[in-house]
């Protein structure tokens, strides 16, 4: 079966720099969740969308943003890196926002800020 | 707020022998819980859920999972584990407070050692 893609799988950038992380849901899963998980902790809701419009927000910091595009792919972008942005970040999709539905996680990106 | 709590960072246990990763929940209203597991170097894989209905849930692996609302509990557990189950198990809750659309709210994770 199909399953959430994220890319890169790897990342290294510096302070100050962009980057750019990107989500492929499951097909026919309109619904798009990011989470940033750090070093030992559990993962935290950053933002997510549903139906290309962001439906919810969490502890996205404001150099972060993301959207969602007419094929529900999303996209993360980070600016202005800083040391505590090393984490890895995790994509999960739904089909629809209701609360009984699980969210299928992709195997994340693992962004390592120097 | 919406939280789930994972009262033991390590769980271990003899290959063949039950397991037990614990669980528990404070929520408004009805919960939706989730158990994920989590290999290193990989994403969370859902295991099982709870919305309403039997207690005892069943999912992927021969994981259970029984849901106690007097203790507000939500318990993970296996009749024998195996090696290959150690890795870090998450517990999660549904988002429910302000209009959220639903994400996870995850405990801070359990890891699970199974010796041979």
């Amino acid at each position: 079966a199909a399953g959430v893609i994220q890319s890169p799988r790897h990342l290294i950038k510096e302070k100050r720099e962009t980057a750019t992380l990107k989500c492929y849901p499951i097909p026919r899963h309109d619904t798009v969740y990011w989470y940033q998980q750090g070093p030992g902790q559990d993962p935290q809701f950053l933002i997510s969308f549903y139906e290309k419009m962001q439906s919810d927000k969490g502890s996205i910091p404001d150099r972060f943003s993301a959207q969602q595009f007419s094929d529900y792919h999303s996209e993360l972008n980070m600016s202005s890196l800083e040391l505590g942005d090393s984490a890895l970040y995790f994509c999960a999709s739904s089909l629809g926002t209701a609360h009984s539905y699980e969210q299928y996680f992709g195997p994340g990106t693992r962004l390592t800020v120097t | 707020a919406q939280s789930v709590a994972q009262p033991e960072d390590q769980v271990n246990v003899a290959e063949g022998n039950p397991l037990t990763v614990k669980c528990t929940y404070s929520v408004s209203g009805n919960p939706y819980l989730f158990w994920y597991v989590q290999y290193p170097n990989r994403g969370l894989q859902f295991l099982l859920k709870y919305i309403t209905g039997d207690n005892l849930v069943k999912g992927s692996y021969g994981f259970e999972a029984e849901f106690n609302k007097s203790q507000t509990s939500f318990h993970l557990k296996k009749p024998s584990a195996l090696v290959s189950d150690s890795a870090l198990y998450f517990c999660a809750v549904r988002d429910m407070l302000g209009g959220s659309q639903g994400n996870l709210i995850f405990g801070k994770g359990t890891k699970l050692s199974v010796k041979p």
